[in-house]
């Protein structure tokens, strides 16, 4: 696609539950971060990948964060046992990877925890 | 935690008037970079200066950098009510590493 995709916009979850939030990256880009925005605040660093390995996980909260990269495109942030305070919006963001390449990032996945 | 903090944290001016915003962060870079983000919305990239520019302009965009100050401007000339969004900075530690993002500032441009 034209830019980068994620799945679903909105997910509405009980506490407890686990939830999966789907990047799709523009395609050949190989570099993939996530980040997590909070309401009035600029973007968390989550975690980012190069190409299928986890380049850097140390935004990563806790070890009920999880993301996957399986084939270098696609990836998945996955949230085991979620709290209230895991409530905000998901953003992805790829780049080519290539020196200083800006990240294109995509709409976010609104998550809310009840 | 934010290695860019910028300021003001809101700003309201009218159509045609100068924006100015600006952002200070704590460690060495290798590039700052400036996102604007609509309401709702993902970010979207702006401009890019590196530690060794001082200057640099983009349209009606001029961001400069002082990297004994750590600190950096974004200048927005002849503003449009299509300006209103909020603004990140971001910077790198070195090429291809992760960006830290500021805490944004929240203009508005009336029409």
């Amino acid at each position: 696609g034209a830019g980068v995709s994620q799945t679903p916009s909105n997910k509405v979850t009980e506490k407890g539950k686990y939830v999966e939030l789907r990047c799709d990256p523009i395609s050949g880009h190989t570099a993939l971060y996530w980040y997590r925005q909070s309401l009035g605040q600029g973007p968390e660093f989550l975690i980012y990948f190069q190409g299928t390995g986890a380049a850097d996980d140390s935004g990563l909260p806790n070890d009920r964060f999880f993301a996957v990269r399986p084939e270098g495109s696609v990836s998945t942030l996955k949230i085991q046992r979620t709290e209230r305070g895991d409530s905000a919006v998901y953003l992805c963001a790829s780049s080519s990877g290539q020196g200083d390449s800006p990240l294109h990032f995509g709409n976010g996945t609104r998550l809310t925890v009840t | 935690s934010q290695q860019g903090e910028e300021d003001p944290q809101a700003l309201s001016i009218q159509e045609g008037e100068n924006a100015t915003m600006n952002c200070s962060y704590k460690t060495s870079i290798n590039n700052l970079q400036w996102y604007r983000q609509n309401s709702g919305r993902g970010l979207v990239h702006l401009i890019l200066i590196r530690s060794n520019e001082r200057e640099k302009h983009s349209g009606r965009l001029r961001v400069t950098l002082d990297t004994s100050k750590k600190s950096s401007s974004l200048l927005i000339t002849a503003s449009r009510a299509a300006d209103t969004a909020s603004y990140f900075c971001a910077t790198d530690a070195s090429s291809g590493s992760r960006l830290t993002f500021g805490e944004g500032t929240q203009l508005t441009v009336n029409p």
